[in-house]
């Protein structure tokens, strides 16, 4: 079993900062099972990422994600006021069976 | 406008059983997997399982195995959770989540329903 496990737990930035999320997997997985959500308080989880690097419809282009193998990252190149939630990466390992990260908390300064 | 809508909240006694329910519109239910997902508390999302709305076709986490039931009504494009004998670790908030894609990848989930909360307390 796949196990995905995000770093920071918490990170701590303020608006206009570059934000970089990390998530890694416990084995090398195919980037195009790896995607990303974001989630606010009291609201559903939204797309952001899928194939570890398109984004999803209607996403900005300041979020971007990169990476294969093990290690994957979503990017904010410029953080704004609402870009600060949970975020959670995804992973499916077929049959189906998907996975979440623990998530990381995007807070602001 | 593509949708999920689900149930609203409950209140259960732990033993209870419960059913809750996930509507779908603005398009073809029967041909999109649709997943559930765990939230506890203040804690992270965990997938439960798969259904495909046209033939039931139902595939569960073996975390959750043997602990709900799937099902769906394709005639009036409804998605089911169903506990028999509910236990208080079953508070949640439980989502009901569209696959992106009809077939193939990526397999991702871009439509969510609004959440419903259960609440299980003596």
């Amino acid at each position: 079993e796949i196990v995905l496990t995000q770093s920071p737990g918490t990170l701590s930035l303020s608006p206009g900062e570059r934000a970089t999320l990390s998530c890694r997997a416990s084995q090398s997985v195919s980037s195009s099972y790896l995607a990303w959500y974001q989630q606010k308080p009291g609201q559903a989880p939204r797309l952001l990422i899928y194939g570890a690097s398109s984004r999803a419809t209607g996403i900005p282009d300041r979020f971007s994600g990169s990476g294969s193998g093990t290690d994957f990252t979503l990017t904010i190149s410029r953080l704004e006021p609402e870009d600060f939630a949970m975020y959670y990466c995804q992973h499916y390992g077929g049959s189906p069976k998907y996975s979440f990260g623990q998530g990381t908390k995007l807070e602001i300064k | 406008e593509v949708q999920l809508v689900q149930s609203e909240a409950e209140v259960k006694k732990p033993g209870e059983s419960l059913k809750i329910s996930c509507k779908g519109s603005g398009y073809s239910f029967t041909t999109y997997w649709l997943a559930w997902v765990r939230q506890m508390p203040g804690k992270g999302l965990e997938w439960m399982g798969t259904i495909y709305p046209g033939d039931s076709d139902t595939r569960y986490s073996p975390s959750f195995q043997g602990q709900v039931t799937l099902s769906a009504d394709k005639s009036i494009n409804t998605a089911y959770l169903q506990w028999s004998s509910l236990k208080a670790s079953d508070t949640a908030i439980y989502y009901c989540a569209r696959k992106i894609e009809a077939t193939g990848p990526p397999y991702v989930f871009d439509i969510w329903g609004q959440g419903t909360m259960v609440t299980v307390s003596s």
